[in-house]
């Protein structure tokens, strides 16, 4: 069975930085893209970023680019989110995704639970 | 700007009737759309992907039709599970994925 489960999330003060993590079981981790995406509260589901299965290939949401960096390590099967910089508008719950294979690629077949950050002005 | 946009923002049904969502896109996508559920409380569920084809354990009532602009997910008969809100996402654009804004299904 497919597992992310992720953690990190906490409140910080505006401008801060925090390191998001994602632990994976149940699948071939260095064989998937894996994604970042978010959810401020009540609102709808935001793309983050993605990193490819050996950390070669990252891209970003342009709300993110500059600040947030997305990094993983397969050998602990692990996926990591640095944020930098935080504004108040990053508050959300962050979901660690993974994407699809075969095909299913570019589309969102598993996800963790999520954890919330609050940005505190 | 690629901006997916999904109608109606609410709909308001009685368990058993058939539920019909859109989503419209800005620019064509294709077929490479998906349709995700997500119960309140829980984590989105991938429903629908390349606007038609049923995910692992999907149920038969979901269905999904469409290409370039305009897509639809039906849901032929309600369950009482199945009230939720609705994403649509497009792959599209690779490598930025975006999503609609939803719908809420909820029960009348």
């Amino acid at each position: 069975e497919v597992q992310l489960v992720e953690s990190g999330g906490v409140v910080v003060q505006l401008g801060g930085s925090l390191r998001l993590s994602c632990a994976a079981s149940g699948f071939t981790f260095d064989d998937n893209t894996m994604h970042w995406v978010r959810q401020a509260p009540g609102k709808g589901l935001e793309w983050v970023s993605l990193i490819s299965w050996n950390g070669g290939s990252t891209h970003y949401a342009d709300s993110v680019m500059g600040r947030f960096t997305i990094s993983r390590d397969n050998s602990k099967k692990s996926l990591f989110l640095q944020m930098n910089r935080l504004r108040t508008e990053d508050t959300a719950l962050y979901f660690c995704v993974k994407e699809g294979d075969y095909g299913t690629g570019g589309y969102f077949d598993h996800w963790g639970q999520g954890t919330l950050v609050t940005v505190s002005s | 700007e690629f901006v997916l946009t999904q109608s109606p923002a609410t709909l308001s049904l009685s368990p058993g009737e058939r539920a019909t969502l859109s989503c419209r896109a800005s620019q064509s996508l294709n077929a490479y759309l998906a349709w995700y559920q997500q119960r309140p409380g829980q984590a989105p569920r991938l429903l629908i992907y390349d606007a038609s084809k049923r995910a692992t354990g999907i149920p038969a009532r979901f269905s999904g039709s469409g290409s370039g602009t305009d897509f639809t997910l039906t849901i032929s008969s309600l369950e009482p599970e199945d009230f939720a809100v609705y994403y649509c996402q497009q792959r599209g654009n690779w490598p930025l994925f975006t999503f609609g804004p939803g719908t809420k299904v909820d029960i009348k």
